[in-house]
């Protein structure tokens, strides 16, 4: 099947500083990638949907300005945690449609943060 | 709206027994998919199954089956011959509607499997 990196799996980071997580898909092009939360133990919840070339839609409760995502190819989305708190700490995980329309999710390692 | 119960939190069982893991859906969409998806301790999500509303044919894969009744609506898994790398969490998801925004997955809260040898 196809395949989608993250990167970095996972990052240790101060708190009040920013991280950036990258979503690729390496051999199909995506026009739409989905970033996932999940606490520990938990299921995963639908942060936001990433659409190249436009504004992320982001789920209810979930703030734009802390949770930057950008699209700026068909290949790369990114989510940047401004300002992280203890708090931001959780797996984040990517997943990258092919095509349009029905076309199959697939997801990506995850990305596991930190903060301290 | 839309909701994905997977009742089962923890199931344990001993190698090459059979399981099944329960998963309910509600939606008033006409179109939509299921999913499976096994993430194992490393974390990654396993694409096991996607399955449309309009096919509820019955699907096997080697030792996995799953049993889709939109009477009831549930998609329904079975491990035959459970085997240790089995253990993991197995999440069934929903998707609703054509394309965009609309295909987001509305995840269960996974079902924890313990294989034991």
């Amino acid at each position: 099947g196809a395949v989608v990196s993250q990167h970095p799996s996972w990052v240790i980071c101060k708190s009040g500083t920013s991280v950036k997580i990258e979503c690729r898909s390496l051999d199909f092009q995506a026009t739409t990638m989905f970033w996932y939360r999940q606490f520990p133990k938990q299921s995963l919840m639908l942060m936001a949907t990433s659409n190249e070339g436009s504004k992320a839609t982001y789920e209810q409760g979930v703030e734009k300005d802390k949770f930057l995502i950008n699209h700026a190819s068909l290949t790369l989305s990114t989510l940047t945690v401004t300002s992280a708190h203890p708090e931001d700490s959780s797996f984040y995980i990517c997943s990258a449609r092919v095509g349009t329309g029905t076309g199959e999710l697939f997801f990506g390692e995850g990305s596991r943060l930190t903060v301290l | 709206a839309q909701k994905v119960t997977q009742a089962q939190t923890e199931i344990s069982v001993v190698e090459k027994e059979d399981v099944t893991l329960d998963c309910v859906y509600e939606t008033r969409d006409t179109t939509y998919y299921l999913f499976w998806y096994k993430q194992p301790p490393s974390g990654e999500l396993v694409f096991l199954i996607r399955r449309n509303s309009f096919d509820e044919q019955n699907e096997i894969s080697g030792r996995y089956s799953w049993n889709f009744q939109k009477s009831t609506s549930s998609f329904n898994f079975t491990i035959t011959a459970s085997q240790v790398v089995d253990s993991a969490v197995y999440f069934c998801a929903l998707s609703v509607g054509y394309g965009g925004s609309q295909g987001n997955l509305i995840f269960g809260k996974g079902t924890k499997l313990s294989v034991k040898p």
